[in-house]
């Protein structure tokens, strides 16, 4: 079974302009997750789909952030215009909710970006 | 709001033996699930084990185990034999299903190296 997908694994931009990262879960998988990860810290929720549509995003910075899953399957996420602080690991993860509630949680490699 | 603490920034055992990683959390809720997540330096995040609060026995995955105190809100691992291949971060994380949000809220991490 192919993991979760992201694409690209590394990228370096200069503050304000733009950078959009892909991520393709594992086949099935109705529930995608997109976690920020700054250096020295665990991952933070940006935004949760189910299927196409978003259960949480109350943590997107929703002034530069934004994120789609159109055909609830694969997910872009963008940041426009970038900032400093906006340097960090960007994690993609997906799950398959069942009735047993199991709710395992599959990471993808990541994408680390560096503003500049 | 859910708070994961990890008092212990870095660790480190000899090969073989046994540590105990640290975590408490701050929560209201009566039922939620807790997760302790391995990222080697490769930074794919791996499930290690998970709890369920409402069970009141501890999980155990083969060199792993877990001491849950519901009242003390703490939630410990121990890695028995440890191995070189253990050496990574570890987070602790905290879950609560609310609306059909499964926001994960992670500690800081702490790093664990096993010395041969």
């Amino acid at each position: 079974e192919a993991g979760v997908a992201q694409s690209p694994r590394y990228k370096i931009i200069e503050k304000r302009q733009s950078v959009a990262f892909w991520c393709n879960p594992i086949s099935g998988h109705a529930t995608l997750y997109w976690y920020q990860q700054i250096l020295g810290q665990g991952p933070k929720l940006l935004i949760q789909f189910q299927n196409n549509g978003v259960v949480d995003d109350s943590q997107l910075p929703k002034d530069r952030f934004s994120a789609e899953r159109l055909k609830g399957v694969d997910s872009t996420l963008k940041i426009q215009p970038a900032k400093l602080e906006d340097s960090a690991v960007y994690l993609c993860a997906s799950s398959s909710i069942t009735t047993t509630g199991n709710n395992e949680q599959f990471f993808g490699p990541g994408t680390r970006l560096t503003v500049l | 709001a859910q708070t994961v603490t990890q008092s212990q920034p870095e660790m480190s055992v000899q090969e073989a033996e046994t540590v105990t990683l640290s975590c408490t959390y701050d929560t209201s809720e009566n039922n939620y699930y807790l997760f302790w997540y391995k990222q080697p330096p490769s930074r794919q995040m791996i499930l290690v084990i998970r709890q369920e609060a409402y069970k009141q026995q501890n999980a155990t995955e083969n060199r792993f185990s877990v001491n849950f105190q519901k009242a003390a809100k703490s939630f410990s691992l121990k890695i028995s034999d440890s191995q070189l291949g253990d050496t990574a971060m570890y987070f602790c994380a905290f879950m609560k299903r609310q609306g059909g949000s499964e926001k994960l809220v992670f500690g800081k991490g702490t790093k664990l190296t096993v010395n041969p």
